[in-house]
């Protein structure tokens, strides 16, 4: 069974940089699928925040690709995510997922690690 | 970017009824190549993160009831649970991924007991 669980600080003060990693468990990063961040502010929708395989191959939403960064450590079999020059508006549940073979759909997610921007 | 717009914002359906969620996305996710349509549906309950239903606009994933079921096609698309059960009080969200990996949600449905 496919795990996945996140962590990392849950508070981060404004123009410093989130940092999460997500933790794989039950399947190994370097066999394949893509894997991807998705976030969701309090009470609100789900934005789509980037993917990436294990080779290392990113893609990014084009709304915050000048502020993102995702990488993958399979020695760890984890995958990370940071988020640069954060403000109150990048407060939201973080999750990390696994995409489908087929890049369609996201079908193994984490529980989600609340981040709030915060002085 | 494809918009993806869903309709109502919140549902209330009495329990054994039908409910039904709408989806619209801004340019067609049919490709003609493959005869597909790129569109899935997610269930999220309250504390939990989201859970695949649906993909291929109808293709139930596995594990799911099958009082759930998706159709439509292009631009249009519907999610029904045939006969509301209590467990399915959660907030659904549609999902293109035409243009991948450019993916984008709906902005959700909620779903409540009448």
């Amino acid at each position: 069974q496919v795990q996945l669980q996140e962590s990392g600080p849950g508070l981060v003060k404004p123009s410093e940089t989130l940092s999460l990693t997500c933790t794989v468990s039950g399947y190994s990063i370097s066999s394949g699928y893509y894997w991807g961040w998705i976030r969701q502010p309090p009470g609100k929708g789900l934005e789509w925040i980037g993917s990436i395989y294990h080779s290392g191959s990113t893609y990014y939403n084009p709304s915050l690709k000048s502020r993102v960064t995702i990488s993958v450590d399979t020695s760890k079999n984890q995958f990370s995510l940071k988020l640069s020059s954060v403000t109150a508006a990048d407060t939201a549940i973080y999750y990390c997922a696994r995409l489908t073979g087929d890049l369609t759909a996201f079908d193994y997610w984490g529980q989600g690690t609340l981040v709030t921007v915060s002085s | 970017d494809i918009v993806m717009t869903q309709s109502p914002d919140s549902l209330a359906v009495s329990l054994g009824e039908r409910a039904t969620i709408n989806c619209k996305s801004s340019q067609s996710v049919f490709y003609s190549s493959d005869n597909k349509n790129y569109l899935a549906w997610y269930q999220q309950k309250p504390g939990q993160p989201p859970r695949l239903l649906i993909y291929w606009a109808s293709t139930r994933e596995s594990g799911v009831p099958d009082r759930f079921s998706g159709s439509g096609s292009g631009t249009d698309f519907t999610l029904t649970i045939s006969s509301l059960q209590a467990e399915d009080v959660a907030v659904y969200y549609c999902q293109q991924y035409y243009i991948t990996p450019l993916y984008s949600f709906g902005q959700g449905t909620k779903l409540e007991i009448k």
